[in-house]
Formats: C-alpha cells, sequence, structure tokens
C-alpha cells in the first residue's frame, strides 16, 4: 500500500497568512492526488483534485502543486473559515489512502 | 443540486451486522460510483471501497473485503454499506461519497457504535 504522510501535523497561522502544507507519498502516484478540508462533525470537502485541479466553488486562495512522491497545498491568504484539517489522499491505485491530517490553528 | 442522506446513527455488539443506506439525489445515479469512508474518532478517514453506479462492479479495501458488501438499487438511486462480524474497531462514522477516485460530494456520515 502507498503511505501518505502529512507535514506539519499542526501548523498555527494567523488569518491573512499564507501557509504551505506538504504531503509525501512512499511511491510515485504521479498526479493522482486530492486534497479534502474538514471541520469537527463534518464530512470532508473536496478543495483539489488531480494534484491541481480547483474544484467547482473553493476559492483561489487556494492552490495545489506537485506530481511524483511531492505534494502542496497552499493558501494564499487565510480567513477565518479556512480553520480546519486538511488531508491529502492518492487515488492511483487501490487501496487508496489518506495523510494523517494537518490541523491548521489560529495563532 | 447533488445530495447523498444516510441513513441515522446504529449500535450494534460485537459479532453483528450492519447496513448503511445511502440515498441519492440531484445526479444521474448510473454515472457515478459511490465510494464509502469511515473515519474513528481522532483519525484520519480509511477509504472501505468503491461500487460502480452503473453495473454494480466493486473494489473492496483488503482491510475488510471478507466481511463488506456494498450494493445499489438504482430504481431508488441508493447505496448500501453491509458490515459484518462487527469489532469494537469498527467503531466510526461512515461516509458515503460520489466519485471513484476522488470524492466531490459526501453524505453528512453515520455513526456505528459497536459496544458490548
Amino acid at each position: 500500500d502507498i503511505q501518505m504522510t502529512q507535514s506539519p501535523s499542526t501548523l498555527s497561522a494567523s488569518v491573512g497568512d499564507r501557509v504551505t502544507i506538504t504531503c509525501r507519498a512512499s511511491q510515485s502516484v504521479g498526479t493522482w492526488l486530492a486534497w479534502y478540508q474538514q471541520k469537527p462533525g463534518k464530512a470532508p470537502k473536496l478543495l483539489i483534485y488531480k494534484a491541481s485541479s480547483l474544484e467547482s466553488g473553493v476559492p483561489s486562495r487556494f492552490t495545489g502543486s506537485g506530481s511524483g512522491t511531492e505534494f502542496t497545498l497552499t493558501i494564499s491568504s487565510l480567513q477565518p473559515d479556512d480553520f480546519a484539517t486538511y488531508y491529502c489522499q492518492h487515488y492511483h491505485s487501490y487501496l487508496y489512502t489518506f495523510g494523517q491530517g494537518t490541523k491548521l490553528e489560529i495563532k | 443540486q447533488v445530495h447523498l442522506v444516510q441513513s441515522g446513527p446504529e449500535v450494534r455488539r460485537p459479532g453483528a451486522s450492519v447496513k448503511v443506506s445511502c440515498k441519492t439525489s440531484g445526479y444521474i445515479f448510473t454515472t457515478y460510483g459511490i465510494t464509502w469512508v469511515r473515519q474513528a474518532p481522532g483519525q484520519r478517514p480509511e477509504w472501505m471501497g468503491w461500487i460502480s453506479g452503473y453495473n454494480g462492479n466493486t473494489n473492496y479495501a483488503e482491510k475488510v473485503q471478507d466481511r463488506v458488501t456494498m450494493t445499489t438499487d438504482t430504481s431508488t438511486s441508493t447505496a448500501y454499506m453491509e458490515l459484518r462480524s462487527l469489532r469494537s474497531d469498527d467503531t466510526a462514522v461512515y461516509y458515503c461519497a460520489r466519485g471513484e477516485g476522488f470524492a466531490d460530494y459526501w453524505g453528512q456520515g453515520t455513526l456505528v457504535t459497536v459496544s458490548p
């Protein structure tokens, strides 16, 4: 199985900051990678698919990049609604797996 | 608009079975698959498997493949996930979601609690 590792696990930031979350795969997943945002008690929300494609309705401050084994999610200017947990997920080959999550906290 | 509405919370004893439903609306059911994902408390989501809305083909995670069955009813645009021989570590929120690789619409989740 392909293992997904995110860093950092926790990130403290302020409104207006630019932040970057990294996701590394244990082997190449091409660009078969998605990013989700999850808030407590809610289902994950799709932000990015195919590594860099922005899901419809998601603000343009969210940007995904990368290929192979290293990927990043960047939020250009944090808004209050962005404080949540973020997960990457590969869908290159079964078994699809998620990273352990990055909790974005208010500084 | 697209909606996936799941059945309510369940409590089961170890060794029992549970069947969760996922009623969809707002799109043509047979043009998308349904993925099932579960999330134990404080843990990352875990992909359980996928079923084609077109022909019912399935792919299950090896961890649960001997205990899980995913089905669909195209007449009601509903997907089902049955998990048998429940154990305490099956306690989780179970989600259905539209899509085979990435999932763009999700149900609200169904809490399944396995307790003696």
